[in-house]
């Protein structure tokens, strides 16, 4: 079965510093792969989406970038943390368009 | 994009059948609709999904109504550990088949003994 593994669980971080988040894949090859956040108390925001290596979409203007060296790795990236970046960070993949989102456990953001 | 529109929030009786409706009036012919739960601060987890035809499986049943402008997500018999954020999301239909799936707000059942 398919797996994402993300890390670190929680991870506390001063405003201005940099950030990388990194997810990768088991169990499957070429899934499409998405960066999710959820402030506290909200819904999900896709923020990133990748069809295969090197190929990133994002959804949203903001303070973060994401990058797809390889086909089971998935980094989000930060050069100056703001205290909006707080938040629920998800990584997610796809097997193929019809298929089911599965989920890493998430990153707890906490910039302060 | 097709919108989703859910109740926020619900109550259900443990051991009484959870009945979460979504209205998706948008949707088109080609898009599943999908639904998720997110128990705090953990990941989301696939509960079903479905384009026309209801479908059941170990966790619940999707139906879907005829005009497939809306659907219910049944659970038969609601536990305490169904309490959760239930998200009702149709599938986005765009280029390059990428798949995504935009989440809404969800709606909070609370599953009281």
């Amino acid at each position: 079965s398919q797996t994402i593994h993300q890390w670190p669980a929680t991870l506390v971080q001063p405003v201005g510093s940099p950030l990388s988040l990194e997810c990768t894949v088991e169990g499957t090859s070429n899934p499409n792969l998405y960066w999710y956040r959820q402030a506290a108390g909200r819904g999900l925001q896709l923020l990133f989406y990748s069809v295969g290596i090197g190929q990133i979409s994002s959804e949203v203007p903001q303070n973060l970038s994401a990058s797809r060296p390889q086909d089971r790795q998935f980094i989000l990236s930060s050069k100056k943390l703001l205290l909006s970046d707080s938040g629920f960070y998800l990584c997610a993949g796809r097997l193929k368009a019809y298929e089911k989102l599965f989920f890493g456990s998430g990153t707890q953001l906490s910039v302060l | 994009d097709a919108k989703t529109t859910q109740p926020p929030s619900m109550d259900c009786a443990e051991g009484r059948a959870a009945n979460l409706p979504c209205n998706h009036s948008t949707i088109s012919g080609n898009e599943y609709v999908y639904w998720y739960r997110q128990i705090h601060s953990q990941g989301p987890q696939y509960i079903i999904h479905g384009l026309k035809n209801n479908e059941t499986n170990e966790m619940a049943s999707l139906i879907i109504t005829e005009d497939r402008k809306s659907s219910t997500l049944i659970l038969p018999h609601a536990t305490l550990r169904d309490t959760a954020v239930y998200y009702c999301i149709v599938r986005v239909a765009g280029s390059s088949n990428t798949g995504k799936l935009i989440f809404g707000q969800g709606t909070t059942l609370q599953v009281k003994p």
